[in-house]
């Protein structure tokens, strides 16, 4: 069974940094694409990007809303995903869900969720 | 970027009746690449459907999935009460953005 556990959202100011992770059981983990989505309260759903497995290079992509301020990178020793999101806004107050993914490259529905951690940006 | 349109935006129905919403794009769909997912409040999303028809495991088979190109449909053939949820169409047909829908609620009366 496919387990997703993402940990260390919280509360930080406009303009600074925090890391989320991912912590995945159940899966191969090098080879599999880790996605990241987000919802700010009472909205929808937005994806914020992903990082293919090994086979790909590990490479990532990212939403325009995102790009140059998020970072999604991996440890397969330790089946953890990480967003690393700097220069924060207001805007990026969500919960942040962790998923996995089907289809292929680039082509990627969200297959299993974690339950989310909220980052909320304020000062 | 496609923009996918869901509608209604809310859908009162009672148990045993059956639920049509619609997910309509801004441009067609590649290969019919269209998901649906049920999000029941305080909870994460659940996929439902895959490739606009494919149910996903464990997923019950009064839901069921259809349409083609840009106009797609999600149909739950009879409501029972924990159908209450909001219901999301995504597109993964289009790169390089995935995008969803902005949500169906539906609420068991």
């Amino acid at each position: 069974e496919v387990q997703l556990v993402e940990s260390g959202g919280g509360l930080v100011q406009p303009g600074r940094s925090l890391r989320v992770s991912c912590t995945a059981s159940g899966i191969t983990f090098r080879y599999n694409t880790m996605n990241w989505v987000r919802q700010a309260p009472g909205k929808g759903l937005e994806w914020v990007g992903f990082i293919r497995g090994e086979a790909y290079g590990d490479t990532s992509e990212y939403a325009a809303s995102v790009e140059g301020r998020f970072t999604i990178s991996k440890d397969d020793s330790k089946t953890i995903a990480y967003l690393q999101m700097n220069s924060l806004k207001i805007e990026d107050t969500a919960i942040y869900y962790c998923t996995t993914v089907g289809g292929h490259n680039w082509h990627y529905y969200f297959d299993s969720w974690g339950q989310g951690t909220l980052v909320t940006v304020s000062s | 970027e496609t923009v996918l349109t869901q509608s209604p935006g809310t859908l009162s129905l009672s148990p045993g009746e059956r639920a049509s919403l619609s997910c309509r794009a801004s441009q067609n769909v590649g290969n019919n690449y269209l998901a649906w997912y049920q999000q029941i409040p305080g909870q994460a999303p659940r996929l439902l459907i895959y490739a606009a028809s494919n149910r996903a495991t464990g997923v019950a088979d009064r839901f069921s999935g259809s349409g083609s190109g840009a106009d797609f449909t999600l149909t739950i053939s009879r409501l029972e009460p924990e159908d209450s949820a909001v219901y999301y169409c995504q597109q993964y047909g289009n790169t390089p953005t995935l995008t969803f829908g902005g949500g169906t609620k539906v609420q068991i009366k």
